[in-house]
Protein backbone atom coordinates (compact mmCIF):
# COMPACT_ATOMS: atom_id res chain seq x y z
CA UNK A 1 0.00 0.00 0.00
CA UNK A 2 0.64 3.46 0.11
CA UNK A 3 3.26 4.75 2.45
CA UNK A 4 3.01 8.25 4.06
CA UNK A 5 6.17 9.42 6.40
CA UNK A 6 6.29 12.19 8.92
CA UNK A 7 9.20 14.07 10.70
CA UNK A 8 10.07 14.48 13.29
CA UNK A 9 8.14 11.05 15.22
CA UNK A 10 8.41 13.39 18.65
CA UNK A 11 9.76 16.87 19.57
CA UNK A 12 10.27 18.77 22.65
CA UNK A 13 10.17 22.36 22.49
CA UNK A 14 9.71 25.46 25.03
CA UNK A 15 6.66 27.19 25.14
CA UNK A 16 6.99 30.04 22.43
CA UNK A 17 9.12 28.57 20.14
CA UNK A 18 7.89 27.19 16.53
CA UNK A 19 7.77 23.85 15.50
CA UNK A 20 7.34 22.47 11.87
CA UNK A 21 5.95 18.86 10.99
CA UNK A 22 6.82 17.47 8.00
CA UNK A 23 4.17 15.27 6.43
CA UNK A 24 5.18 13.32 3.10
CA UNK A 25 3.49 10.83 0.69
CA UNK A 26 6.54 8.19 -0.33
CA UNK A 27 5.44 6.58 -3.55
CA UNK A 28 2.17 8.50 -4.58
CA UNK A 29 1.61 12.05 -5.04
CA UNK A 30 -0.97 13.41 -2.91
CA UNK A 31 -2.64 16.81 -4.50
CA UNK A 32 -4.56 16.55 -0.57
CA UNK A 33 -3.42 16.22 2.72
CA UNK A 34 -4.93 16.17 6.03
CA UNK A 35 -3.78 16.83 9.06
CA UNK A 36 -5.18 15.30 12.75
CA UNK A 37 -4.67 16.14 16.19
CA UNK A 38 -5.16 13.74 19.02
CA UNK A 39 -4.91 14.36 22.59
CA UNK A 40 -4.56 11.39 25.13
CA UNK A 41 -7.53 9.20 25.41
CA UNK A 42 -9.30 10.55 22.70
CA UNK A 43 -10.11 10.00 19.34
CA UNK A 44 -8.10 11.92 16.17
CA UNK A 45 -9.77 15.22 15.16
CA UNK A 46 -9.48 16.70 12.05
CA UNK A 47 -7.78 20.10 11.88
CA UNK A 48 -7.40 20.92 8.48
CA UNK A 49 -7.31 19.79 4.90
CA UNK A 50 -4.05 20.96 2.64
CA UNK A 51 -4.58 21.09 -0.77
CA UNK A 52 -1.37 21.46 -3.15
CA UNK A 53 -0.84 25.25 -4.62
CA UNK A 54 -3.73 26.81 -2.63
CA UNK A 55 -4.49 27.27 0.35
CA UNK A 56 -5.97 25.20 3.50
CA UNK A 57 -8.95 24.68 4.67
CA UNK A 58 -9.00 24.62 8.59
CA UNK A 59 -12.06 23.26 10.80
CA UNK A 60 -14.26 25.52 12.81
CA UNK A 61 -12.30 26.25 16.12
CA UNK A 62 -8.65 25.51 14.46
CA UNK A 63 -6.90 28.61 14.45
CA UNK A 64 -5.28 28.89 11.17
CA UNK A 65 -2.50 31.76 12.52
CA UNK A 66 -1.09 29.41 14.75
CA UNK A 67 -1.00 26.14 12.51
CA UNK A 68 0.16 27.32 9.36
CA UNK A 69 -0.04 24.92 6.73
CA UNK A 70 2.27 24.55 3.08
CA UNK A 71 0.99 22.23 0.51
CA UNK A 72 4.58 23.15 -2.09
CA UNK A 73 4.68 20.21 -3.94
CA UNK A 74 2.13 16.93 -4.36
CA UNK A 75 4.41 15.00 -1.97
CA UNK A 76 4.75 17.24 1.00
CA UNK A 77 3.27 18.72 3.42
CA UNK A 78 4.26 20.81 6.42
CA UNK A 79 2.36 21.85 9.69
CA UNK A 80 3.95 24.69 11.70
CA UNK A 81 2.94 25.42 15.16
CA UNK A 82 3.95 28.61 16.06
CA UNK A 83 4.26 30.05 19.54
CA UNK A 84 3.44 26.48 21.01
CA UNK A 85 2.10 26.61 24.34
CA UNK A 86 1.85 23.61 26.66
CA UNK A 87 -1.86 23.00 25.70
CA UNK A 88 -0.89 22.34 22.09
CA UNK A 89 0.90 19.32 23.38
CA UNK A 90 -0.38 16.54 21.41
CA UNK A 91 -0.01 14.00 19.15
CA UNK A 92 -0.47 14.93 15.36
CA UNK A 93 -1.25 13.28 12.62
CA UNK A 94 -1.17 13.37 8.67
CA UNK A 95 -2.59 11.50 6.01
CA UNK A 96 -2.35 11.49 2.16
CA UNK A 97 -5.41 11.30 -0.48
CA UNK A 98 -4.45 8.86 -3.11
CA UNK A 99 -6.65 7.94 -5.88
CA UNK A 100 -9.11 9.43 -8.65
CA UNK A 101 -11.59 11.58 -7.82
CA UNK A 102 -14.39 9.48 -7.86
CA UNK A 103 -12.59 6.68 -5.29
CA UNK A 104 -9.54 7.41 -3.01
CA UNK A 105 -8.36 6.46 -0.14
CA UNK A 106 -6.47 8.08 2.67
CA UNK A 107 -3.34 6.65 4.27
CA UNK A 108 -2.07 7.59 7.01
CA UNK A 109 1.56 9.15 8.90
CA UNK A 110 2.96 7.48 11.94
CA UNK A 111 2.08 10.66 13.68
CA UNK A 112 4.15 13.14 15.26
CA UNK A 113 4.30 13.52 19.43
CA UNK A 114 4.86 17.48 20.24
CA UNK A 115 5.56 18.17 23.92
CA UNK A 116 5.49 21.72 24.83
CA UNK A 117 7.27 22.43 28.29
CA UNK B 1 -21.29 11.06 6.92
CA UNK B 2 -23.22 9.06 8.97
CA UNK B 3 -22.69 8.42 12.36
CA UNK B 4 -21.69 4.81 13.70
CA UNK B 5 -22.33 3.21 17.08
CA UNK B 6 -19.59 1.29 18.72
CA UNK B 7 -19.05 -0.65 21.99
CA UNK B 8 -16.15 1.10 23.61
CA UNK B 9 -14.53 -2.19 24.38
CA UNK B 10 -13.94 -6.10 23.60
CA UNK B 11 -12.06 -8.84 24.66
CA UNK B 12 -11.17 -11.45 22.63
CA UNK B 13 -8.90 -14.56 23.56
CA UNK B 14 -5.65 -15.35 21.12
CA UNK B 15 -5.84 -17.60 18.16
CA UNK B 16 -10.07 -16.75 18.14
CA UNK B 17 -12.05 -15.10 15.83
CA UNK B 18 -12.58 -11.42 17.22
CA UNK B 19 -16.22 -9.93 15.82
CA UNK B 20 -16.41 -6.29 16.18
CA UNK B 21 -19.92 -4.78 15.64
CA UNK B 22 -20.73 -1.45 14.54
CA UNK B 23 -24.84 0.47 13.87
CA UNK B 24 -24.59 2.71 10.94
CA UNK B 25 -28.39 2.98 11.08
CA UNK B 26 -28.35 6.44 8.93
CA UNK B 27 -26.63 5.00 6.52
CA UNK B 28 -27.19 6.78 2.96
CA UNK B 29 -27.25 4.24 -0.71
CA UNK B 30 -23.81 5.67 -1.54
CA UNK B 31 -21.52 5.85 1.50
CA UNK B 32 -19.37 3.30 2.15
CA UNK B 33 -18.37 1.47 5.49
CA UNK B 34 -14.78 1.71 5.93
CA UNK B 35 -12.64 0.00 8.87
CA UNK B 36 -9.46 1.04 10.28
CA UNK B 37 -7.30 0.39 13.60
CA UNK B 38 -5.12 2.82 15.56
CA UNK B 39 -2.01 0.65 17.88
CA UNK B 40 -1.37 2.36 20.81
CA UNK B 41 0.88 5.83 19.44
CA UNK B 42 0.87 5.23 16.16
CA UNK B 43 -1.18 6.66 12.98
CA UNK B 44 -4.75 4.52 11.96
CA UNK B 45 -4.18 1.98 9.49
CA UNK B 46 -6.67 1.18 6.70
CA UNK B 47 -8.10 -2.49 7.11
CA UNK B 48 -11.12 -2.81 4.69
CA UNK B 49 -14.40 -1.04 3.47
CA UNK B 50 -17.43 -2.00 1.41
CA UNK B 51 -20.69 -0.93 0.30
CA UNK B 52 -23.06 -3.74 0.68
CA UNK B 53 -21.67 -6.88 -0.48
CA UNK B 54 -19.93 -8.70 2.05
CA UNK B 55 -15.70 -8.45 1.50
CA UNK B 56 -13.06 -10.22 2.37
CA UNK B 57 -8.80 -9.31 2.29
CA UNK B 58 -5.84 -10.58 3.85
CA UNK B 59 -6.53 -8.54 6.92
CA UNK B 60 -9.87 -9.17 8.14
CA UNK B 61 -13.87 -9.85 6.95
CA UNK B 62 -16.58 -7.25 6.57
CA UNK B 63 -19.92 -8.59 6.75
CA UNK B 64 -22.75 -6.05 6.01
CA UNK B 65 -26.48 -6.62 6.57
CA UNK B 66 -28.76 -6.83 4.18
CA UNK B 67 -30.74 -3.10 4.97
CA UNK B 68 -27.04 -1.91 5.69
CA UNK B 69 -27.85 -0.71 9.21
CA UNK B 70 -25.26 -2.49 10.75
CA UNK B 71 -21.62 -4.54 9.66
CA UNK B 72 -19.24 -6.56 11.43
CA UNK B 73 -15.18 -6.65 11.57
CA UNK B 74 -14.13 -9.98 11.75
CA UNK B 75 -10.45 -11.11 12.28
CA UNK B 76 -10.43 -14.43 11.90
CA UNK B 77 -7.38 -15.75 14.10
CA UNK B 78 -6.85 -12.73 16.21
CA UNK B 79 -3.28 -12.47 17.96
CA UNK B 80 -2.11 -10.16 21.02
CA UNK B 81 -0.48 -7.43 18.03
CA UNK B 82 -4.12 -6.87 16.88
CA UNK B 83 -5.03 -5.35 20.40
CA UNK B 84 -6.08 -1.72 19.05
CA UNK B 85 -8.68 1.27 18.77
CA UNK B 86 -10.74 0.34 15.85
CA UNK B 87 -12.96 2.58 14.17
CA UNK B 88 -15.85 2.11 11.98
CA UNK B 89 -16.49 4.71 9.59
CA UNK B 90 -19.07 5.75 7.21
CA UNK B 91 -18.60 7.94 4.20
CA UNK B 92 -19.16 8.48 0.73
CA UNK B 93 -16.35 7.71 -2.05
CA UNK B 94 -17.72 10.59 -4.78
CA UNK B 95 -15.20 12.98 -4.83
CA UNK B 96 -17.26 15.30 -2.65
CA UNK B 97 -17.19 13.16 0.30
CA UNK B 98 -14.42 11.20 -0.73
CA UNK B 99 -12.31 13.77 -1.03
CA UNK B 100 -13.19 15.22 2.82
CA UNK B 101 -11.50 14.80 5.96
CA UNK B 102 -12.57 11.48 8.28
CA UNK B 103 -14.65 11.81 11.26
CA UNK B 104 -13.56 9.57 13.98
CA UNK B 105 -15.80 8.20 16.48
CA UNK B 106 -14.58 6.86 20.05
CA UNK B 107 -13.84 3.22 18.21
CA UNK B 108 -13.62 -0.38 19.61
CA UNK B 109 -10.41 -1.03 22.03
CA UNK B 110 -10.39 -4.97 21.65
CA UNK B 111 -7.84 -5.84 23.80
CA UNK B 112 -6.52 -9.53 22.74
CA UNK B 113 -6.17 -11.76 25.46
CA UNK B 114 -3.18 -14.64 25.55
Amino acid sequence: GAVVSQHPSRVICKSGTSVKIECRSLDFQATTMFWYRQFPKQSLMLMATSNEGSKATYEQGVEKDKFLINHASLTLSTLTVTSAHPEDSSFYICSALSGTPSYNEQFFGPGTRLTVL
Amino acid sequence: DAKTTQPTSMDCAEGRAANLPCNHSTISGNEYVYWYRQIHSQGPQYIIHGLKNNETNEMASLIITEDRKSSTLILPHATLRDTAVYYCIVRGASSGGGADGLTFGKGTHLIIQP
